[in-house]
């Protein structure tokens, strides 16, 4: 079974600032999620990530499979930004199901004004 | 449009009492999952479903029960509620054909057994 840890586990910034959330996993995978639970409780997917680096807009996602290590970095961070970041890995080869999922205890991102 | 939507939001049961948590989603999927997140703990697959008629069990599946009639609807049954199971449930879903292995999440559901 997969081993994903998150760090750091809560994180305070001042808005501008620019936010590396990290991930780590302990076997070989083939995909990583990252996701975004808003302080009402939503879960929005963010990325998914095979190889290399996404951005989308602020946010940028990159991994390094050799490493088993996936980072998240926000640019010119908001206050809207503030939520929990959370990284799933999937081991499984199927790329049609997420059942083989193990998903991070998250990271809570804090953004002052 | 509507995405994933689950009932209800909130809910206050006692020990051995039974309840159902209904997801319904509008997208066509055909896999949908069920997961519960405990405080400090990443989420828990309980149970999921490849298509309407088929259902298996994820990681946490005692103590709950689901079915798949249809395409849109995946009810998580829980049937005599324990304090163990007083967490957030998180109903997910994810197209067929899709390569980007997005899941789409409810809002949740936040159950509390007493």
């Amino acid at each position: 079974k997969n081993e994903v840890e998150q760090s750091p586990q809560n994180l305070t910034a001042q808005e501008g600032e620019f936010i590396t959330i990290n991930c780590s996993y302990s076997v070989g995978i083939s995909a990583l999620h990252w996701l975004q639970q808003h302080p009402g409780g939503g879960i929005v997917s963010l990325f998914m990530l095979s190889s290399g680096k996404k951005k989308h807009g602020r946010l940028i996602a990159t991994i390094n499979i050799q490493e088993k290590h996936s980072s998240l970095h926000i640019t010119a961070s908001h206050p809207r930004d503030s939520a929990v970041y959370i990284c799933a890995v999937r081991s499984g080869t199927s790329s049609g199901s997420a059942r083989q999922l193990t998903f991070g205890s998250g990271t809570q991102l804090t953004v002052l004004p | 449009n509507a995405g994933v939507t689950q009932t209800p939001k909130f809910r206050i049961l006692k020990i051995g009492q039974s309840m159902t948590l209904q997801c319904a989603q509008d997208m066509n999927h055909n896999y949908m999952y069920w997961y519960r997140q405990d405080p400090g703990m990443g989420l828990k697959l309980i149970y999921y479903s490849v298509g309407a008629g088929i259902t298996d069990k994820g990681e946490v599946p005692n103590g709950y029960n689901v079915s798949r009639s249809t395409t849109e609807d995946f009810p998580l049954r829980l049937e005599l509620a324990a304090p163990s199971q007083t967490s957030v449930y998180f109903c997910a879903s994810k197209g067929w054909l899709t390569n980007t292995g997005e899941l789409f999440f409810g809002e949740g559901s936040r159950l509390t057994v007493l």
